[in-house]
């Protein structure tokens, strides 16, 4: 199967700090990449869509300003965390598409995200 | 409103049990996409299976079957011969539209020795 990694796996930070997640296809290049999150003992909800070179697409609720998505390249996507605070604190989970011709979704490692 | 209803928050069986996972889903387009993924306490989702709105046929997949009904809107799962490794979180998703997953709560499979 496909390879995805994230950066990092864990992090903890402080309440008000801003977080960088990372999100890389390594073996396939995915023109669109979706962003889940996944808070404790609970399902996925998508945040948000991303394309190649423009701008995010946000589910209703997910604040734009506040989770900055880049997507600059085909391999690589990359999630801010703006002035986090505790309930931000979650499991966040890219998804690289690699074309609409694709049998299976996948799927980073995930992030597990502590605000304190 | 909920597109995917997982109806069993936990299970918990014994070695060797067969275990069923239901799933229901809602939609109103004619294609779309089903899945199931596994989800062990590590958090990395596991793909399990996908299934478009086309293809009726139940599958059987090692110890893994599905069965996927139209008319009732139900995607079920069964593990057969229940192992301690198949102890994880299981959830169903639905795609309707460029691969948007709707994920149903998941269902906590507990397999004691």
């Amino acid at each position: 199967g496909a390879v995805v990694s994230q950066h990092p796996s864990r992090v903890i930070c402080k309440s008000g700090t801003s977080v960088k997640i990372e999100c890389r296809s390594l073996d396939f290049q995915a023109t669109t990449m979706f962003w889940y999150r996944q808070f404790p003992k609970q399902s996925l909800m998508l945040m948000a869509t991303s394309n190649e070179g423009s701008k995010a697409t946000y589910e209703q609720g997910v604040e734009k300003d506040k989770f900055l998505i880049n997507h600059a390249s085909l391999t690589l996507s990359t999630l801010t965390v703006t002035s986090a605070h505790p309930e931000d604190s979650s499991f966040y989970i890219c998804s690289p598409l690699p074309g609409l011709s694709s049998y299976e979704q996948y799927f980073g490692p995930g992030t597990r995200l502590t605000v304190t | 409103a909920q597109k995917v209803t997982q109806a069993q928050t936990e299970i918990s069986v014994v070695e060797k049990e067969d275990v069923t996972l239901d799933c229901v889903y809602e939609t109103r387009d004619t294609t779309y996409y089903l899945f199931w993924y596994k989800q062990p306490p590590s958090g990395e989702l596991v793909f399990l299976i996908r299934r478009n709105s086309f293809d009726e046929q139940n599958e059987i997949s090692g110890r893994y079957s599905w069965n996927f009904q139209k008319s009732t809107s139900s995607f079920n799962f069964t593990i057969t011969a229940s192992q301690v490794v198949d102890s994880a979180v299981y959830f169903c998703a639905l795609s309707e539209a460029y691969y948007k997953l709707s994920f149903g709560a998941g269902t906590t499979v507990t397999v004691r020795a």
